[in-house]
């Protein structure tokens, strides 16, 4: 399976600042995901990034305040806008590869 | 829509006991069937998938059996480990590498 290095693990961060999450993997994948846990719930589905086109987001999660880079076949980035405590979770990325999904070990995110 | 429900957590057993966990999923169609498991502070890791129906994925002496007549894919294991203490979540998926759809979760605590 791909291995995925996603950092940081965790951030305390003020409202109306922004953290950017970077997910690193070690093979070329096509697919990758972002995923939003927020405390005590299921994974919700962020938005897809493919490298070389737009990521394409889920119904209640915009552009502008999730901004997604995939800028190659082993590396994306989510930025979290102008956060607020709402904002406080845990963001995961994910990979389809040969071998099915694989996830990160995720962002744990704190709002004060 | 396409949905998972899983039973309310959190599950409280003693070690050697047998464990269920139930899952049943809404969907048009036939989507292949996972169960994930996520330890303290890690991410989710792939525990055991099925295609198609009747299928019986297995892993770490967890099973689950794909049934299309009851819509379910409930998780099975014969004797739990206080080290299976984790969150269990089924998800399902219409084509490899499309969006994975998750059930809320389902807490497992084993005690000595």
């Amino acid at each position: 399976s791909a291995v995925i290095s996603q950092k940081p693990s965790r951030d305390i961060c003020q409202r109306g600042t922004s953290l950017t999450i970077q997910c690193q993997v070690d093979s070329q994948v096509t697919m990758m995901f972002w995923y939003r846990q927020q405390p005590g719930q299921s994974l919700t589905l962020i938005a897809t990034a493919n490298q070389g086109s737009e990521a394409t987001y889920e119904s209640g999660f915009v552009i502008d305040k999730f901004p997604i880079s995939r800028p190659n076949l082993t590396f994306s980035t989510l930025t979290v806008s102008n956060m607020s405590p709402e904002d406080s979770s845990i963001y995961l990325c994910s990979v389809f590869g040969n071998n099915g999904y694989t996830f990160g070990s995720g962002t744990r995110l704190t709002v004060v | 829509g396409n949905s998972v429900t899983q039973m309310e957590g959190p599950v409280t057993l003693s070690e050697e006991a047998f464990l269920t966990i139930n899952c049943t999923y809404t969907a048009t169609g036939y989507p292949s069937l996972f169960w994930y498991v996520q330890y303290p502070g890690e991410g989710l890791q792939l525990l055991l998938k099925a295609t198609k129906a009747d299928d019986k994925g297995s892993n770490k002496g967890f099973e689950a059996t794909y049934r299309k007549e009851t819509t379910s894919f409930h998780l099975e294991k014969g004797s739990v480990q206080v080290s299976d203490s984790a969150v269990y979540f089924c998800a399902l998926v219409y084509n490899q590498g499309g969006k994975l759809i998750f059930g809320q979760g389902t807490e497992l605590s084993v005690k000595p």
